[in-house]
């Protein structure tokens, strides 16, 4: 198994422009996670999904973030319009049960 | 106060020595997870834990769910074992709290 693939690994945009963030979870895991991780706030939950519907998500943090899961194996969290603020790395997991795997993680910087 | 507590923040070696990395926690969970992240690097789950210990090549974690605390242990440390150490813990069916994380440097 490849793991939990996200693309891209960078991304480099201007503000206002839309950012799209990709995850293919692992074949099986019925969970989907999209957390952002920044230095001051370290690891935030934004959006969980279970068998493709979103369950939980308080943590996206304004109309300017959206998911979506349209199968099992797909997953896009979008920016737009996109700010400085929004740098940060993010990162997809997926699991079954507990058994948890993170994707390798997109590092967007909005400049 | 977090609910997740990690100590030390910072912790620097001498390769070979032992190590060990601590996390208190004030909710009920039903697991709790060690990750490790490399500098730049991705976030890799070391262990899950609901109960007792558990041993993995030169890395141990226990976990006393009456005091509310795990441990991390590394055995014979190498400068590859320099990373971030994160423990999470599930407080329901999905949602976790993830501590601040360690910062290991081990020094060849």
């Amino acid at each position: 198994d490849a793991g939990v693939i996200q693309s891209p690994r960078h991304e480099v945009t201007e503000m206002g422009q839309e950012v799209t963030l990709r995850c293919k979870p692992i074949s099986g895991h019925n969970s989907l996670f999209w957390y952002r991780q920044t230095m001051m706030r370290g690891l935030e939950l934004l959006i969980y999904f279970n068998n493709n519907v979103p369950i939980d998500d308080s943590g996206m943090p304004e109309d300017r973030f959206s998911a979506k899961m349209p199968n099992a194996s797909f997953s896009t969290l979008k920016i737009q319009p996109s700010e400085p603020r929004d740098s940060a790395v993010y990162f997809c997991a997926s699991s079954l049960s507990y058994s948890y795997t993170f994707g390798s993680g997109t590092r967007l910087t909005v400049v | 106060k977090n609910e997740v507590e990690q100590s030390p923040q910072n912790l620097t070696a001498q390769e070979g020595e032992f190590i060990t990395i601590n996390c208190s926690y004030s909710v009920g969970i039903s697991a709790l997870h060690w990750l490790q992240q490399h500098p730049g690097g991705g976030i890799v789950s070391l262990f899950m834990l609901s109960s007792g210990k558990k041993k993995h090549g030169r890395l141990i974690a226990t976990i006393n769910i009456q005091e509310k605390h795990s441990s991390l242990h590394i055995t014979a440390s190498h400068p590859r074992d320099s990373a971030v150490y994160i423990c999470a813990v599930a407080s329901g069916t999905y949602k976790y709290i993830f501590g601040t994380g360690t910062r290991l440097k081990v020094l060849a």
